[in-house]
């Protein structure tokens, strides 16, 4: 069946480091891939998303590009900000079996602290 | 336009007890999907509803069941509550793509149900 895996954190930068967390997966056919975001108390936020592969995903500074060679979609940021402290998780829709049946996989999440 | 909104947002239960979950979709979504989220996991899709009917189930057991409304809000009941229920419960809305709609699912903030 589907699945994702997503690198193991916490990760804890420093303000203005670079970001690399890394997610891999598993399905069958050609998946849509997003990227989540969920801030402490809240419900998940969509950051960016690619359909097929090749195609890059951008939002808010981050970056991800759909590789179906190596089936990765690693998140990115140049830059991060305290405000970019949350939980970032990785998904993946599968595209078989019709138009309305749109179930996400998840990876287990990677909390993000930022310091100052 | 309205978001997604989930009520209550916290509620504890004592095991064996029942529980219904309310949810109602962001104007214009006619797919309500619901995820369950444990401490410290991914999200874990549970089933979705399309047109009042279930349209696709993870593995869970039957005593987590639902409904689906006119007005596309739903309802997640989950009957004689175990200890692992304890989790955050997301429901997401969307509108399939056979529709016009993009697919993506936009998610509420989230009831925790805490089972004791």
């Amino acid at each position: 069946g589907d699945s994702v895996t997503q690198m193991e954190g916490p990760v804890t930068l420093s303000e203005e480091a670079f970001l690399t967390i890394n997610c891999t997966y598993t399905a069958t056919g050609y998946p849509s891939l997003f990227w989540y975001v969920q801030y402490p108390g809240e419900g998940l936020q969509l950051l960016l998303k690619a359909t097929k592969a090749d195609d890059k995903g951008s939002n808010k500074g981050f970056e991800a590009t759909y590789r179906k060679e190596t089936t990765s979609f690693h998140l990115e940021k140049g830059s991060v900000q305290v405000s970019d402290s949350a939980v970032y998780f990785c998904a993946l829709r599968s595209n078989a079996g019709g138009t309305s049946y749109g179930k996400l996989t998840f990876g287990q999440g990677t909390i993000l602290t930022v310091h100052p | 336009e309205t978001g997604v909104t989930q009520s209550p947002t916290h509620l504890i239960k004592t095991r064996g007890q029942q529980v219904t979950l309310r949810c109602s979709s962001q104007s214009g979504h006619n797919t309500v999907s619901w995820y369950q989220q444990a401490l410290g996991q991914g999200p874990q899709f549970i089933f979705q509803y399309y047109r009042e009917e279930e349209n696709g189930r993870g593995n869970f057991p039957p005593r987590f069941s639902g409904l689906q409304f006119p007005n596309y809000s739903s309802e997640l009941n989950v009957n004689a509550l175990e200890l692992d229920d304890s989790a955050l419960y997301l429901c997401a809305s969307s509108s399939p793509r056979g529709a016009g709609g993009t697919n993506e699912q936009y998610f509420g903030p989230g009831t925790r149900l805490t089972v004791t």
